[in-house]
Order: C-alpha cells, then sequence, then structure tokens
C-alpha cells in the first residue's frame, strides 16, 4: 500500500487560513469516510485533530476543519497561530482492510 | 483519561526479535482496539496493526510476516513482537487506543536495531 499524498510544506501568515491536503485513489480516501489527521511537534507523540473525515474530538479548537471531495481530503487550518507550526499527517482506511498514513506536511508560520 | 506508556529494550541485534508492551492505565483494555504505529527517525508515520480486547488482530500487509500483537487483558497490557529485525526497523514505536483513528497515544519509545 502507498502512502497517501501531501504537500511537503504549507506556510501562512498569523490570522491566514491554510489547507493541506491528502491525495489517495478510490480504495482509500475516495471509497470510504474514515480519514483521520493528527498534529505533530517535534518530538511529541502525534494528537487526533480530526476522524471520519470531518469530525472533531472534544478539545481540540473549531479552527481546525475537516473535508473530502473525491480521492483528496484537506485539513484546513483558520485563523492560523504560532502554536500551529508542526507536522500534520492524514490517515486512511483502504478497500484491504488496513490503513495508510500520508507522507506528511510541515506547515509554518511565517 | 486513559494512559498509555510502552516499555521494552532499547537497542536490538539485528535479525533478532524485538518486543515492546504498552501498558494502559486510568481505564480499561476491555471493550477497545489497541494498536501499533512506527515513525523513522525524520520520516512519517507507519502504521504496524492493531488487536480488539478479544485477540482479533489486522496487521499492515508490509510487516505482517514479521509481526505478532497480543494482549494481556489481566494485565491490562498489550504487546508487540517483530522478528527478523533490520536497520530499516529503527524506529519511535507508539502504542495507542484505536483500530482506524487514534486518539489516545503512548509517548514512544526509540527502538535501534543495531549490532
Amino acid at each position: 500500500q502507498s502512502a497517501l499524498t501531501q504537500p511537503a510544506s504549507v506556510s501562512g501568515s498569523p490570522g491566514q487560513s491554510i489547507t493541506i491536503s491528502c491525495t489517495g485513489t478510490s480504495s482509500d480516501v475516495g471509497g470510504y469516510n474514515y480519514v483521520s489527521w493528527y498534529e505533530q511537534h517535534p518530538g511529541k507523540a502525534p494528537k487526533l485533530m480530526i476522524y471520519d473525515v470531518s469530525n472533531r474530538p472534544s478539545g481540540v479548537s473549531n479552527r481546525f476543519s475537516g473535508s473530502k471531495s473525491g480521492n483528496t481530503a484537506s485539513l484546513t487550518i483558520s485563523g492560523l497561530q504560532a502554536e500551529d507550526e508542526a507536522d500534520y499527517y492524514c490517515n486512511s482506511y483502504t478497500s484491504s482492510n488496513t490503513y495508510v498514513f500520508g507522507t506528511g506536511t510541515k506547515v509554518t508560520v511565517l | 483519561q486513559v494512559q498509555l506508556q510502552e516499555s521494552g529494550p532499547g537497542l536490538v541485534k539485528p535479525s533478532e526479535t524485538l518486543s515492546l508492551t504498552c501498558t494502559v492505565s486510568g481505564g480499561s483494555i476491555i471493550n477497545h482496539y489497541w494498536s501499533w504505529i512506527r515513525q523513522p527517525p525524520g520520516k512519517g508515520l507507519e502504521w504496524i496493526g492493531y488487536i480488539y480486547f478479544t485477540g482479533t488482530t489486522n496487521y499492515n500487509p508490509s510487516l505482517k510476516s514479521r509481526v505478532t500483537i497480543s494482549v494481556d487483558t489481566s494485565k491490562n497490557q498489550f504487546s508487540l513482537k517483530l522478528s527478523s529485525v533490520t536497520a530499516a526497523d529503527t524506529a519511535v514505536y507508539y502504542c495507542a487506543r484505536g483500530g482506524g483513528w487514534w486518539g489516545d497515544w503512548g509517548q514512544g519509545t526509540l527502538v535501534t536495531v543495531s549490532s
């Protein structure tokens, strides 16, 4: 199973909105509403930000939102803050009854 | 809130078996899925597999021939064994609660494969 494709880096100024894409195929992202997103700061464990495409766990800021169109899922961070600078990973269920992560995106706050 | 803690050797020799245990506290291992995920230094995340408290497992096909995940409900623990390791298995290994998305994670433990 190949990793889902994410841009290597995305940047934005404080207060702006950015969107991270996660592209797969009809056998994973496009076929199921089981996409999740994780934020990871250096040396820390990942943190769940979005599950089942667009659901936000309790305690996660509503500045984070998820969506999907076809074979591409997206994570949008609105009102970008310095603390949002981190690596972000998507994950999807696949038709093989397994799970695959994205390649990861480094978010830089300018 | 449930807490997870990985434990095991930080150094494993090539061709040997990597063994890690995850201890769950603050909650029961019953009625949940439990997973292992790893991250090579400077690289992305890789799903290794999961186990349900009943013992049902599901593994990453790329690792399936070498991986065994087991659960001990009496100790509130689950474990990972990865056989015939090579340098490519050097990574931070995380245990996490969940089968398809993971809301609770351990802090991770670095396992280095080297002679």
